[in-house]
């Protein structure tokens, strides 16, 4: 079965901190790499996505760092505010012209105290 | 631009008993998909409907889930007959047919079996 195994289950960082959250794929033929922030009682909504074709996207605050070589790609949270406290999920999916299946990972609890 | 609409938002019911969750897509997204995410896991993918036809079901349980989507709009996901197991939020999430499209999600039904 395609897994995409992450971590950590949950942070805790103060406000202004850099939480990072990591995530590790075994099916080469992944090629779409989504974050996912969900808040209590939401559903997931798309935070930043990548392609493997490059090694860093960054919007806003929030960075993708991507290693093609060692199958894993994390996301960070530049100058982080309590806002942010939600459950962040890695996804990973092929490319089928629209009929991707995205594989999440297990999430991460992410909370900011002030 | 209306969101992913599902409905209900909550719902108990009994072992053994049967329940029917709706989902209404964005309009004009060909693609819908049906995922469970139980408590402190990611959604997994239960069936991907592209119009009114079955992309994908291959990890929806056929001998008590079934779902449909006439006309390639509306969808209705079924438990016959529930089981404890079951307990999670349903989740319905549309896309546009087309490479590295956003999937969309709704706000999820939350169902307890008891």
């Amino acid at each position: 079965q395609q897994q995409v195994k992450q971590s950590p289950q949950s942070l805790i960082v103060q406000k202004g901190g850099i939480p990072i959250i990591n995530c590790a794929y075994e099916n080469t033929a992944f090629d779409y790499f989504p974050w996912y922030q969900q808040f209590p009682g939401k559903g997931p909504a798309l935070l930043i996505a990548i392609r493997p074709d490059v090694s860093e996207k960054k919007e806003g605050r929030f960075t993708i760092s991507f290693n093609k070589s060692a199958k894993q790609f994390s996301l960070h949270i530049m100058d982080s505010q309590p806002g942010d406290s939600a459950t962040y999920f890695c996804a990973a999916s092929i490319s089928n012209f629209g009929n991707e299946k995205l594989t999440f990972g297990t999430g991460t609890r992410l909370t900011i105290i002030p | 631009e209306a969101g992913v609409a599902q409905s209900p938002r909550y719902k108990i019911i009994e072992k053994r008993q049967s329940v029917a969750f709706w989902c209404n897509p964005i309009s004009g997204h060909a693609t819908l998909y049906w995922y469970q995410q139980i408590l402190g896991q990611g959604p997994k993918l239960l069936i991907q409907f592209q119009n009114n036809g079955v992309v994908d079901d291959s990890q929806l349980p056929k001998d008590r889930f079934s779902a449909e989507r006439l006309k390639g709009v509306d969808s209705t996901l079924k438990i016959q007959p529930a089981k404890l197991e079951d307990s999670a939020v349903y989740l319905c999430a549309s896309s546009l047919v087309m490479v590295g499209t956003e999937a969309f999600f709704g706000q999820g039904t939350r169902l307890t079996v008891v």
